[in-house]
């Protein structure tokens, strides 16, 4: 079966704070993505990555980075967390040839106070 | 500009009557169409995708959309909603590799 997994549902971080949101994905898929979600604006995409140590920006990657040091794992990074930042964080995968569609984890919930 | 709207943002039916729920977009090349269904405190599942061919596409759960080019439309439609139905539902456009534009969302509200 197909799986996403991210490593927390729930995070509560301090303004400021360095934030590793970590995403794996076990169908060997080329494509990777970071989502954004909040309420009223659907799903905004922050980075994507079409392979290893490769990563283009989203629409909204302003105070995010990420990294991709092995196919299977595609980390989102806050480097240095702000209030305007709580939101639902959604991690994606999907194949890199045609007619594919992506595939969903389960959210990280991050608030920041 | 690319874009999706969905122009309701909730909507509220009765259990056993028809649903339907509008999309939007605003794509220059050819869009391939998506409808995904979130329910509470849970990721995003694909309910059907549209790629090419027959413009009325079939999905899991008994839920079907149709692609109108020319009013750049794709409608979810399920004729008999259960209350297990109760979700918020994104539709997208895109290149078919998960680098998606979606809507705003529309919350589904199911009255028994």
């Amino acid at each position: 079966d197909v799986k996403v997994t991210q490593s927390s549902r729930y995070l509560v971080k301090r303004t400021g704070e360095k934030v590793f949101l970590e995403c794996v994905q076990d169908m060997d898929h080329e494509n990777m993505f970071w989502y954004r979600q909040d309420p009223g604006l659907g799903l905004r995409l922050i980075y994507f990555s079409y392979d290893v140590k490769m990563k283009e920006k989203g629409d909204i990657p302003e105070g995010y980075s990420v990294s991709r040091e092995k196919k299977e794992r595609f980390s989102l990074i806050l480097e240095s967390a702000s209030t305007n930042q709580t939101s639902m964080y959604l991690c994606a995968s999907s194949l890199f040839q045609m007619n594919t569609e992506a595939f969903f984890g389960q959210g990280t919930r991050l608030t920041v106070v | 500009a690319q874009s999706v709207t969905q122009p309701d943002i909730h909507i509220t039916v009765s259990e056993g009557a028809s649903l339907e729920l509008r999309c939007n977009y605003s794509y220059g090349a050819t869009p391939y169409l998506f409808w995904y269904v979130q329910s509470p405190g849970q990721g995003l599942q694909l309910l059907l995708k549209y790629f090419s061919g027959d413009t009325l596409v079939q999905g899991i759960k008994g839920f079907e959309a149709e692609f109108k080019r020319s009013q750049s439309s794709f409608n979810l439609r399920k004729p008999s909603v259960h209350w297990s139905d109760a979700a918020e539902y994104f539709c997208a456009v895109g290149p078919n590799t998960g680098k998606l534009i979606f809507g705003q969302g529309t919350t589904l509200q199911v009255k028994p």
